[in-house]
Protein backbone atom coordinates (compact mmCIF):
# COMPACT_ATOMS: atom_id res chain seq x y z
CA UNK A 1 0.00 0.00 0.00
CA UNK A 2 1.16 3.54 -0.79
CA UNK A 3 1.81 5.54 2.49
CA UNK A 4 0.73 9.19 1.89
CA UNK A 5 3.04 11.45 5.13
CA UNK A 6 2.02 14.91 5.04
CA UNK A 7 3.35 17.73 7.10
CA UNK A 8 3.07 19.59 9.10
CA UNK A 9 -0.24 18.05 11.00
CA UNK A 10 -0.94 21.97 12.25
CA UNK A 11 0.19 25.28 11.28
CA UNK A 12 -0.79 28.83 12.44
CA UNK A 13 0.08 31.70 10.03
CA UNK A 14 -1.32 35.47 9.62
CA UNK A 15 -3.49 36.67 6.61
CA UNK A 16 -1.46 37.22 3.71
CA UNK A 17 1.27 34.78 4.36
CA UNK A 18 2.24 32.31 2.23
CA UNK A 19 1.13 28.72 3.46
CA UNK A 20 2.97 25.71 2.26
CA UNK A 21 2.11 21.90 2.81
CA UNK A 22 4.12 18.83 1.73
CA UNK A 23 3.25 14.78 0.98
CA UNK A 24 5.34 12.33 0.54
CA UNK A 25 4.94 9.44 -1.00
CA UNK A 26 6.05 6.26 0.06
CA UNK A 27 6.35 5.34 -3.84
CA UNK A 28 6.16 6.93 -6.69
CA UNK A 29 2.58 7.81 -7.73
CA UNK A 30 3.39 9.65 -10.92
CA UNK A 31 1.17 12.74 -10.60
CA UNK A 32 -2.01 11.05 -9.52
CA UNK A 33 -2.51 13.01 -6.46
CA UNK A 34 -5.34 15.50 -5.35
CA UNK A 35 -5.47 18.31 -2.79
CA UNK A 36 -8.37 18.87 -0.53
CA UNK A 37 -10.21 21.54 1.64
CA UNK A 38 -12.59 20.40 4.18
CA UNK A 39 -14.30 23.13 6.36
CA UNK A 40 -15.90 22.00 9.90
CA UNK A 41 -19.01 19.87 9.39
CA UNK A 42 -18.77 19.92 5.49
CA UNK A 43 -17.25 17.48 3.10
CA UNK A 44 -14.00 17.71 1.41
CA UNK A 45 -13.79 19.80 -1.61
CA UNK A 46 -11.29 19.30 -3.97
CA UNK A 47 -8.83 21.95 -5.23
CA UNK A 48 -6.26 20.45 -6.96
CA UNK A 49 -6.26 17.16 -8.98
CA UNK A 50 -3.26 15.46 -10.78
CA UNK A 51 -0.92 17.30 -8.68
CA UNK A 52 -1.03 20.64 -10.24
CA UNK A 53 -3.93 21.04 -12.08
CA UNK A 54 -6.51 23.75 -10.17
CA UNK A 55 -10.22 22.40 -10.42
CA UNK A 56 -12.74 24.89 -11.89
CA UNK A 57 -13.57 27.83 -9.91
CA UNK A 58 -10.85 27.33 -7.34
CA UNK A 59 -9.13 30.59 -6.58
CA UNK A 60 -5.45 31.18 -8.28
CA UNK A 61 -3.42 31.33 -4.74
CA UNK A 62 -4.22 27.91 -4.00
CA UNK A 63 -1.41 26.06 -5.75
CA UNK A 64 0.36 22.34 -6.38
CA UNK A 65 3.42 21.25 -7.62
CA UNK A 66 5.39 18.06 -7.35
CA UNK A 67 5.18 14.94 -9.27
CA UNK A 68 7.07 11.15 -8.37
CA UNK A 69 7.17 10.77 -4.21
CA UNK A 70 7.42 14.32 -3.30
CA UNK A 71 4.26 16.75 -3.29
CA UNK A 72 3.56 20.35 -2.49
CA UNK A 73 0.35 22.43 -2.04
CA UNK A 74 1.01 26.52 -1.55
CA UNK A 75 -1.83 29.40 -0.64
CA UNK A 76 0.59 32.12 -1.56
CA UNK A 77 -1.51 34.82 0.31
CA UNK A 78 -3.86 33.12 3.27
CA UNK A 79 -7.20 34.56 3.69
CA UNK A 80 -9.65 34.13 6.56
CA UNK A 81 -11.93 31.73 4.45
CA UNK A 82 -8.75 29.47 4.11
CA UNK A 83 -9.33 28.26 7.72
CA UNK A 84 -9.96 24.56 7.04
CA UNK A 85 -8.11 21.31 7.50
CA UNK A 86 -6.24 19.76 4.22
CA UNK A 87 -5.48 16.22 2.94
CA UNK A 88 -3.94 14.91 0.05
CA UNK A 89 -4.81 11.84 -1.75
CA UNK A 90 -3.01 9.36 -4.06
CA UNK A 91 -4.83 7.46 -6.44
CA UNK A 92 -1.92 5.90 -8.37
CA UNK A 93 -3.05 2.79 -6.59
CA UNK A 94 -5.90 0.89 -4.87
CA UNK A 95 -5.84 1.99 -1.83
CA UNK A 96 -6.31 5.07 -2.65
CA UNK A 97 -4.89 6.55 0.64
CA UNK A 98 -5.41 10.30 2.33
CA UNK A 99 -2.79 12.15 3.90
CA UNK A 100 -3.17 12.65 7.64
CA UNK A 101 -4.11 16.55 6.74
CA UNK A 102 -3.05 19.78 7.85
CA UNK A 103 -5.39 21.97 10.30
CA UNK A 104 -4.44 25.83 8.82
CA UNK A 105 -5.27 28.47 11.65
CA UNK A 106 -5.25 32.04 11.36
CA UNK A 107 -2.29 33.59 13.83
CA UNK B 1 -25.63 20.72 -12.14
CA UNK B 2 -23.91 17.29 -10.25
CA UNK B 3 -25.81 16.19 -6.98
CA UNK B 4 -24.78 13.76 -4.81
CA UNK B 5 -26.93 12.97 -1.71
CA UNK B 6 -26.41 9.97 0.79
CA UNK B 7 -29.09 8.22 2.83
CA UNK B 8 -29.76 5.06 4.94
CA UNK B 9 -26.91 6.23 7.42
CA UNK B 10 -28.55 6.10 11.66
CA UNK B 11 -27.61 4.07 14.51
CA UNK B 12 -26.82 0.17 14.62
CA UNK B 13 -25.92 -2.00 17.13
CA UNK B 14 -22.38 -3.96 16.61
CA UNK B 15 -23.00 -6.74 14.55
CA UNK B 16 -25.77 -5.68 12.52
CA UNK B 17 -26.06 -4.48 9.36
CA UNK B 18 -27.04 -1.36 7.41
CA UNK B 19 -27.22 -0.36 3.84
CA UNK B 20 -26.58 3.06 2.12
CA UNK B 21 -26.96 4.84 -0.89
CA UNK B 22 -26.59 7.93 -2.89
CA UNK B 23 -28.84 9.39 -5.36
CA UNK B 24 -27.08 10.86 -8.25
CA UNK B 25 -27.91 13.06 -10.68
CA UNK B 26 -26.63 15.77 -12.68
CA UNK B 27 -24.48 13.76 -15.07
CA UNK B 28 -24.33 10.33 -16.78
CA UNK B 29 -24.10 8.11 -14.08
CA UNK B 30 -22.98 4.74 -16.16
CA UNK B 31 -20.14 7.07 -17.46
CA UNK B 32 -17.75 7.35 -14.37
CA UNK B 33 -16.44 5.28 -11.43
CA UNK B 34 -18.00 5.94 -8.03
CA UNK B 35 -15.75 5.81 -4.39
CA UNK B 36 -17.05 5.74 -0.67
CA UNK B 37 -15.00 7.50 1.91
CA UNK B 38 -15.25 8.03 5.53
CA UNK B 39 -14.29 9.90 8.33
CA UNK B 40 -14.54 9.02 12.07
CA UNK B 41 -15.97 11.68 14.63
CA UNK B 42 -12.63 14.17 15.16
CA UNK B 43 -10.47 12.17 12.08
CA UNK B 44 -9.51 12.21 8.90
CA UNK B 45 -10.44 10.97 5.84
CA UNK B 46 -10.34 6.85 5.08
CA UNK B 47 -10.79 5.92 1.43
CA UNK B 48 -13.32 2.73 2.01
CA UNK B 49 -14.26 1.41 -1.24
CA UNK B 50 -14.31 2.11 -5.58
CA UNK B 51 -16.28 0.83 -8.47
CA UNK B 52 -15.73 1.64 -11.93
CA UNK B 53 -18.55 2.78 -14.01
CA UNK B 54 -19.77 -0.85 -15.70
CA UNK B 55 -18.96 -2.75 -12.37
CA UNK B 56 -16.11 -4.54 -13.14
CA UNK B 57 -13.81 -3.35 -10.96
CA UNK B 58 -14.37 -2.90 -7.48
CA UNK B 59 -11.87 -2.50 -4.59
CA UNK B 60 -12.25 -2.31 -0.88
CA UNK B 61 -10.17 -1.20 2.19
CA UNK B 62 -8.60 -3.97 3.90
CA UNK B 63 -10.48 -2.80 6.65
CA UNK B 64 -13.97 -3.45 5.85
CA UNK B 65 -13.00 -5.94 2.65
CA UNK B 66 -15.11 -8.90 3.61
CA UNK B 67 -17.96 -7.51 5.67
CA UNK B 68 -18.78 -4.56 3.04
CA UNK B 69 -20.40 -4.73 -0.44
CA UNK B 70 -20.40 -1.80 -2.79
CA UNK B 71 -22.66 -1.59 -5.85
CA UNK B 72 -24.46 0.52 -8.40
CA UNK B 73 -27.54 0.51 -10.06
CA UNK B 74 -27.42 2.35 -13.53
CA UNK B 75 -31.37 2.47 -13.92
CA UNK B 76 -31.92 4.27 -10.65
CA UNK B 77 -28.65 6.34 -11.03
CA UNK B 78 -27.48 5.18 -7.33
CA UNK B 79 -24.38 3.82 -5.30
CA UNK B 80 -24.73 1.68 -2.93
CA UNK B 81 -22.61 0.12 0.35
CA UNK B 82 -23.79 -2.88 1.92
CA UNK B 83 -22.24 -2.38 5.67
CA UNK B 84 -22.36 -6.06 7.54
CA UNK B 85 -20.88 -7.35 11.01
CA UNK B 86 -20.81 -3.33 11.81
CA UNK B 87 -18.12 -2.68 14.75
CA UNK B 88 -17.83 0.48 16.74
CA UNK B 89 -14.80 1.49 14.56
CA UNK B 90 -17.01 1.81 11.64
CA UNK B 91 -18.59 4.79 13.14
CA UNK B 92 -18.42 7.74 10.95
CA UNK B 93 -19.57 9.88 8.42
CA UNK B 94 -20.05 8.17 5.09
CA UNK B 95 -19.13 10.36 2.09
CA UNK B 96 -19.95 9.19 -1.72
CA UNK B 97 -17.31 10.84 -4.33
CA UNK B 98 -17.80 10.69 -7.95
CA UNK B 99 -14.48 9.86 -10.10
CA UNK B 100 -12.81 12.19 -12.57
CA UNK B 101 -13.82 9.02 -15.58
CA UNK B 102 -15.21 5.87 -15.83
CA UNK B 103 -11.76 4.22 -14.61
CA UNK B 104 -11.00 4.22 -10.75
CA UNK B 105 -7.67 5.67 -10.71
CA UNK B 106 -8.33 9.27 -11.85
CA UNK B 107 -9.00 10.83 -8.58
CA UNK B 108 -12.48 12.62 -7.49
CA UNK B 109 -14.66 15.48 -8.08
CA UNK B 110 -17.87 15.58 -6.83
CA UNK B 111 -18.27 14.50 -3.41
CA UNK B 112 -22.02 14.53 -1.29
CA UNK B 113 -22.26 15.66 1.89
CA UNK B 114 -22.14 12.10 3.76
CA UNK B 115 -24.52 9.95 6.14
CA UNK B 116 -23.74 9.32 9.56
CA UNK B 117 -23.64 6.15 10.62
CA UNK B 118 -23.15 5.08 14.63
CA UNK B 119 -22.18 1.59 16.04
CA UNK B 120 -23.40 1.59 19.20
CA UNK B 121 -24.89 -0.34 21.44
Amino acid sequence: DVQMTQSPSSLSASVGDRVTITCQASQDIGNYLNWYQQKPGKAPKVLIYDASNLETGVPSRFSGTGSGTDFTFIISSLQPEDIATYYCQQYDNPPLTFGGGTKVEIK
Amino acid sequence: EVQLVESGGGLVKPGGSLRLSCAASGFTFNRYAMNWVRQAPGKGLEWVSSISSSSNYIYYADSVKGRFTVSRDTAKNSLYLQMNSLRAEDTAVYYCARARRYDILTGTDYWGQGTLVTVSS
